[in-house]
């Protein structure tokens, strides 16, 4: 699986947007972007993936290059409880994708 | 939408006994699931990949005899931690998909394991 970068921490103020940057330069054509986020002491929840084109769901939107070598995770107005560690991952779509996670990124929402 | 129990969410065992932790999806079927494991303030890291009806796949530098894993249905995993040492403490995760879902994995609430 492509290594991913992420910046270490992140700081937004609650109810402005929050845009995660994720660097994968190295990632291969058949793999996709994948983000997910955990809170404290929870197991990692999915968020959004996209293969090339932007995606939106009710969570989130997902930016990726058109070069595919970085994406950004947008969220749209940010509560407290989006305060998180959110992983970006590059992984092929199969059953046996396994998912690799890097350090991800603290975010912090402050009121 | 898919659900994968874990169970305990918590366990303190003594050194040198055995803790079985149990990875369940609820309402759907997966042929693969992940096992990974977190140390405080550091990422997941993939210990092994369980498959249903075969044996399961280590990753480097993870003891197969130590961390047994069993996924003997296409609802079930199992993670049995042998002989436990206090630096086997941490938390254990699971995940799985749906099989033939396109995509997104789901993972469990995580094991809180502590050895004393």
């Amino acid at each position: 699986d492509a290594k991913t970068t992420q910046p270490t921490s992140m700081d937004c103020a609650e109810g402005r947007a929050a845009n995660l940057p994720c660097n994968h330069s190295t990632i291969s054509g058949n793999e996709y972007v994948y983000w997910y986020r955990q809170i404290h002491s929870q197991g990692p929840q999915y968020i959004i993936h996209g293969l090339k084109n932007n995606e939106t769901n009710e969570m989130a939107s997902l930016i990726i290059t058109e070069d595919r070598k970085s994406s950004t995770l947008i969220l749209p107005h940010a509560t407290l409880r989006d305060t998180a560690v959110y992983y970006c991952i590059v992984r092929v779509d199969t059953n046996a994708g396994k998912s690799t996670f890097g350090d991800g990124t603290t975010l912090t929402v402050k009121p | 939408g898919a659900v994968v129990s874990q169970h305990p969410s918590r366990v303190i065992c003594k050194s040198g006994t055995s803790v079985k932790i149990e990875c369940r999806s609820l309402d759907f079927q997966a042929t693969t699931m992940f096992w990974y494991r977190q140390f405080p303030k550091q990422s997941l890291m993939l210990m092994a990949t369980s498959n249903e009806g075969s044996k399961a796949t280590y990753e480097q530098g993870v003891e197969k005899d130590k961390f047994l894993i069993n996924h003997a249905s296409l609802t079930l995993s199992t993670l049995t931690v042998t002989s436990a040492h206090p630096e086997d403490s941490s938390f254990y995760i699971c995940s799985a998909r749906e099989r033939g879902r396109v995509y997104g994995y789901t993972f469990g609430s995580g094991t809180r394991l502590t050895v004393v």
